[in-house]
């Protein structure tokens, strides 16, 4: 069974510094997707970057980037210049494509404070 | 375009009651979920369904029903409400089951149960 890991309950990062957001994940499929998303204190979820299995580069997105180490099975996300409003929960998820439906299973998450 | 919408937004239940969950999307999508979400657990898939007509159980289903009669809903139902589910549930839609495809989620609603 997949299943995805957040060890940081909780992080602190200055206005302006980079931060990393660690994700573990676990399956045995070859081929699966990896998704961040955002939940602000508002509630909604908001989709930030997305990892193929295949992909050979790291993803970007603005300041956004998804440190991919495949081997390692980790798929840390990287916020550069952080803002004020990158206060936040963050979720790790993945998606499997082999006849699962292409259910998302999502990590604990880690709320990120970001401050002045 | 709305995207996924959800009705309604709150609703406080006393245990024994019943009542549904609306959801709704405008993107033509095949598939639908419905998940909840506990403080410290993240968010855990309930049904989902992959076309019209279909659904299936996921990773905590019991306790609730739910049915797409039509493409664009998705309904979710408690029959007896209980405090263990008290939680917010949000709803989302993906165009295919590939995996690159992100899944759309609705603004949730919060359920209490007393």
């Amino acid at each position: 069974a997949q299943k995805i890991t957040q060890t940081q309950p909780g992080m602190f990062v200055q206005e302006k510094e980079a931060v990393t957001l660690d994700c573990t994940y676990d399956t045995s499929d070859p081929s699966y997707g990896l998704f961040w998303y955002k939940q602000p204190s508002s509630g909604e979820m908001i989709f930030l970057i997305y990892q193929g299995s295949y992909d050979q580069q790291n993803a970007t997105e603005g300041r956004y980037s998804l440190n991919f180490q495949k081997a390692r099975k980790s798929a840390n996300l990287v916020i550069s210049a952080s803002q004020l409003g990158d206060s936040a929960m963050y979720f790790c998820a993945m998606r499997q494509s082999t006849g699962t439906a292409s259910k998302l299973t999502f990590g604990t998450g880690t709320r990120l404070q970001v401050t002045l | 375009n709305a995207g996924v919408t959800q009705t309604p937004k709150f609703r406080v239940l006393k245990t024994g009651q019943s009542m549904t969950l609306l959801c709704a999307q405008d993107m033509n999508h095949e598939y639908m979920y419905w998940y909840r979400q506990d403080p410290g657990m993240g968010l855990r898939l309930i049904h989902y369904s992959v076309g019209e007509g279909t659904t299936a159980k996921g990773e905590v289903p019991d306790g609730y029903n739910v049915s797409r009669l039509k493409k664009q809903n998705f309904l979710l139902g408690l029959e007896s409400a209980a405090p263990s589910q008290t939680s917010v549930y949000f709803c989302a839609s993906s165009l295919t089951q590939d995996s690159s495809y992100e899944q759309y989620f609705g603004p949730g609603t919060r359920l209490t149960v007393t």
